[in-house]
């Protein structure tokens, strides 16, 4: 059973600091994952996918990366500001199942960037 | 992006009633739904999967006759909290996967208070 861990469950960072979210999970065999951003009672917004066959994708400030031998995937936010303050979501999609089988989330990092 | 609707935002119930949340996606169509609860300071968790025109399948431990889904069409899935409990009270989201390019999308989420 495909399980996603997150490190940390929490972060508070100053404004400009890069920082780095992790996730893990434990079955390789990934259809892709995905990082999404939850803002307080909001739904989800897509941040970056990643293909089981890449190694990483990139979006402004945002770089996510992917290991799949190893299990892992970390999310890169440099420069970060105050509007980035947010609750990160991974989640990875098996290969199992219909198109590619059903999402699994992780726990979530929560982020809060300081002016 | 592909949007995704939910209807209502909240709602406020006394227990024991049945409450109704809609899931449409609004430019592509949709042959799997899938419907997530999120209780506070907690990851999203999924409940069900739902094809347009069959039987939903519900993840283990959730109660087929309490949660009620329909898809019955390439655009639209309900689902009907039965009999609403206290207990129920949670952040309902839905997610509809674009069948053409095989990627999820999420609602903006329900708010579901029993009182």
């Amino acid at each position: 059973k495909q399980e996603v861990t997150q490190i940390p469950a929490a972060l508070s960072v100053p404004e400009g600091e890069n920082l780095v979210l992790n996730c893990s999970f434990t079955d390789s065999a990934i259809y892709n994952l995905q990082w999404f951003r939850q803002d307080p009672g909001k739904g989800l917004t897509s941040l970056l996918l990643i293909q089981s066959s890449q190694r990483e994708q990139t979006s402004g400030r945002l770089n996510a990366s992917l290991d799949k031998s190893s299990g892992r995937s970390t999310l890169y936010i440099a420069a970060s500001q105050p509007g980035d303050s947010a609750t990160y979501l991974c989640a990875v999609r098996s290969l199992a199942g219909n198109q590619g089988g059903k999402l699994i989330f992780g726990q979530g990092t929560e982020l809060s960037v300081k002016p | 992006g592909a949007v995704v609707s939910q209807h209502p935002s909240w709602v406020i119930c006394k227990s024991g009633t049945s409450v109704k949340i809609e899931c449409r996606s609004l430019d592509f169509q949709a042959t799997t739904m899938f419907w997530y609860r999120q209780f506070p300071k907690q990851s999203l968790m999924l409940m069900a999967t739902s094809n347009e025109g069959s039987k939903a399948t519900y993840e283990q431990g959730v109660e087929k006759d309490k949660f009620l889904i329909n898809h019955a069409s390439l655009t639209l899935s309900t689902l009907t909290v039965t009999s609403a409990h206290p207990e129920d009270s949670s952040f309902y989201i839905c997610s509809a996967r674009d069948s053409g390019i095989n990627e999820q999308f999420f609602g903006p989420g329900t708010r579901l208070t029993v009182l």
